[in-house]
């Protein structure tokens, strides 16, 4: 099974700020990464799919990158509702487990 | 509007069974592979498994595979999760959510239910 290491779990930041979030995979997952957020109490939001490509409605603030092995999810001047927790999730082949989770929390 | 809705969830008591649905509305249920996943209290989230459309293919992350069994019924536009042999690190909030394919094929769960709950307890 892939496993999907994601970094760092928490992050303290500023409305204004910028942030990156990591996930790496311990084998190559060519692109085949989704991000999502979470508010608390809530389901998540499928922000980013193939790695790169922002799902209908996302601010353009978003953004995500990598391949291989090594991906991130950047949020530009962060919004207040952009906070709560993040997760990867890699789809090369089942099962499809997600990262462990980052909790970006005001400052 | 696509919409995803457990039902099922509640207090069951270890070693028991629960059966889970999630009624979809919005789009053609039965063209789309449809997922499970589940959060336990203050964790993460954990994909459970898959079905593909025609239900010929269903997949399950391995140390679930012999717990639950994942099942759909088009005609009712319904989404299935039998749970049996259930223990105390099986409590979780349990969604389904619809898995999209994009273009060249690449995967998302693109819209999620509000889960349901499910507490393991004697």
């Amino acid at each position: 099974d892939i496993q999907m290491t994601q970094s760092p779990a928490s992050l303290s930041v500023s409305v204004g700020e910028t942030v990156t979030i990591t996930c790496r995979a311990s084998e190559n997952i060519y692109s085949n990464l989704a991000w999502y957020q979470q508010k608390q109490g809530k389901s998540p939001q499928l922000l980013v799919y193939a790695a790169t490509n922002l799902a209908d409605g996302v601010p353009s603030r978003f953004s995500g990158s990598g391949s291989g092995t090594q991906y991130s999810l950047k949020i530009n001047s962060l919004q207040s509702e952009d906070f709560g927790s993040y997760y990867c999730q890699h789809f090369w082949g089942t099962p499809f487990t997600f990262g462990s989770g980052t909790k970006l929390e005001i400052k | 509007e696509v919409k995803l809705l457990e039902s099922g969830g509640g207090l069951v008591q270890p070693g028991g069974s629960l059966n889970l649905s999630c009624a979809a509305s919005g789009f053609d249920f039965s063209r789309y592979w449809m997922s499970w996943a589940r959060q336990a209290p203050g964790k993460g989230q954990e994909w459970i498994g898959e079905i593909n459309p025609g239900s010929s293919t269903i997949n399950y992350t391995p140390s679930l595979k012999d717990k639950f069994i994942i099942s759909r019924d088009n005609a009712k536009n319904t989404l299935y999760l039998q749970m049996s042999k259930v223990r105390s690190e099986d409590t979780a909030l349990y969604y389904c959510a619809r898995l999209n394919r994009y273009d060249v094929g690449y995967y998302a769960m693109d819209y999620w239910g509000q889960g349901t709950s499910v507490t393991v307890s004697s």
